[in-house]
């Protein structure tokens, strides 16, 4: 079946401008991820949704970040007022559930959006 | 969350078995230890993951210690296709502890 998908692959913005990257989950995959991956870094979590809820935004860098979920399937990361520093691989990622029997699930990433900032 | 160290890089040849060592000495008797893989260019994949017991699957096997301080993920024949970055990542089993926390990993080089 069809894997998570990302878009746009690729975005070029200059700084100062508004960016929306979206994730496709794997159909009905309950929970949402966003990581963050600088070159030659392992990936850094930004926040999580399990259905529509933003559960934990901790790792989201400063209030120009903010990600929703609103129908519990496609979410978006907006960044506000892009900075250089925000150049970065984004990835998405989903699990089919929250718990499994105190276990984890496994999760699938998708390609990644790649964001350059002028 | 509790922290795992990993080798910066590790090399091995083709058709070899390689181990892959992540030592975790701050382990709490709940975490789970989950390894996944990063190819070159591509998304993190997950490979294995365990709790006490010795674990295999189609991928690789991951073996742990008795106190758990310690784990070493087995490629038992590799291949050209297994060279990527290797990460030991300890998930709690608490609600709020789904996310993932990826150290610098292991890059792991095959040799032809």
């Amino acid at each position: 079946g069809a894997g998570v998908s990302q878009s746009p692959r690729y975005k070029v913005t200059k700084r100062g401008q508004d960016v929306a990257l979206r994730c496709d989950p794997i159909s009905g995959h309950v929970s949402l991820y966003w990581y963050r991956q600088a070159l030659g870094q392992g990936p850094e979590f930004l926040t999580y949704f399990n259905y529509e809820a933003q559960q934990d935004k901790s790792g989201l860098p400063n209030d120009r970040f903010s990600a929703e979920r609103p129908e519990g399937s496609i979410s978006t990361l907006t960044i506000q007022r892009t900075e250089q520093r925000d150049s970065a691989m984004y990835r998405c990622a989903s699990s089919s559930s929250p718990l499994r029997g105190g276990k984890y699930n496994e999760q699938f990433f998708g390609p990644g959006t790649r964001l350059t900032v002028l | 969350d509790a922290k795992t160290t990993q080798p910066n890089s590790m090399e091995s040849n083709e058709e070899e078995p390689v181990h892959l060592p992540c030592n975790h000495s701050t382990i709490s008797g709940t975490d789970y230890i989950h390894w996944y893989r990063q190819l070159p260019s591509q998304g993190p994949e997950y490979v294995i993951h365990g709790l006490t017991s010795n674990v295999n699957n189609r991928m690789a096997s991951l073996a742990i210690a008795e106190d758990r301080k310690s784990s070493t993920l087995i490629l038992h024949r590799a291949t050209l296709r297994d060279a990527a970055v290797y990460y030991c990542i300890l998930r709690g089993q608490i609600q709020g502890a789904q996310k993932l926390v990826f150290g610098q990993g292991t890059r792991l080089t095959i040799n032809p």
